[in-house]
């Protein structure tokens, strides 16, 4: 079946960055989008971006614009999202996800702690 | 980009009881591309309904989906106590993916 799976939790300092990975499974990578999407702590969830697994087109929230970068590797059916110059304000969970079909599929997340 | 409201922002019920909690876009959502989740907290979203009415595998037939357009709802027909938890609903139809902020279900 369709599978995203995470890399694990990063605690990270302030000014630092962090890169999340999300391999995929179970379907043809480069037919399909994968979305990040973060969840602070008691707020709503935020959708960050997107990268087209076939060409590598990228979308960016404006919100995150200059720092956050998708990319992927299709030999190893993984998608990376980097996120600089992290604020405690980053702090939360970060999760991969693709719209498969009629529905969403999602990763387990991912924990980014932001403290100095 | 659409905007979601859930309300309401809390419901608190006995088990047993029915919940109705609503989702309104600020747009019509594409395809009728809006999914509701279940959170619990520290774990990930668990998909319940998908495409407005479709039970994802797995999700008792307690819990329904209705709606199109910029009007939908998720139904509870009876609370069981592993129901209590925060509800959510995405629109993923149109980009950027959007989200409600969520409906609390706690016990009375």
């Amino acid at each position: 079946q369709v599978r995203l799976v995470q890399s694990g939790a990063e605690m990270k300092k302030p000014g630092a960055s962090v890169k999340v990975s999300c391999k995929a499974s179970g379907y043809t990578f480069t037919n399909y989008a994968i979305h990040w999407v973060r969840q602070a702590p008691g707020q709503r969830l935020d959708w960050m971006g997107w990268i087209n697994g076939g060409n590598g087109y990228t979308k960016y929230s404006h919100k995150f614009q200059g720092r956050v970068t998708i990319t992927r590797d299709t030999s190893a059916s993984t998608v990376y999202m980097d996120l600089s110059s992290l604020r405690s304000e980053d702090t939360a969970m970060y999760y991969c996800a693709t719209h498969y079909g009629d529905y969403v599929v999602w990763g387990q997340g991912t924990l980014v702690a932001v403290s100095s | 980009e659409i905007v979601l409201s859930q309300s309401p922002g809390t419901l608190s019920l006995s088990p047993g009881e029915g919940a109705s909690l609503s989702c309104r876009t600020s747009q019509n959502v594409n395809n009728n591309f809006l999914a509701w989740y279940q959170q619990k907290p520290g774990q990930a979203p668990r998909l319940l309904i998908y495409r407005a009415s479709s039970r994802a595998t797995g999700i008792p037939d307690r819990f329904s989906g209705s709606g199109s357009g910029t009007d939908f709802t998720l139904t509870i027909s009876r609370l069981e106590p592993e129901d209590f938890a925060v509800y959510f609903c995405q629109q993923y139809g149109n980009s950027p993916w959007t989200f409600g902020q969520g409906t609390k279900v706690d016990i009375k």
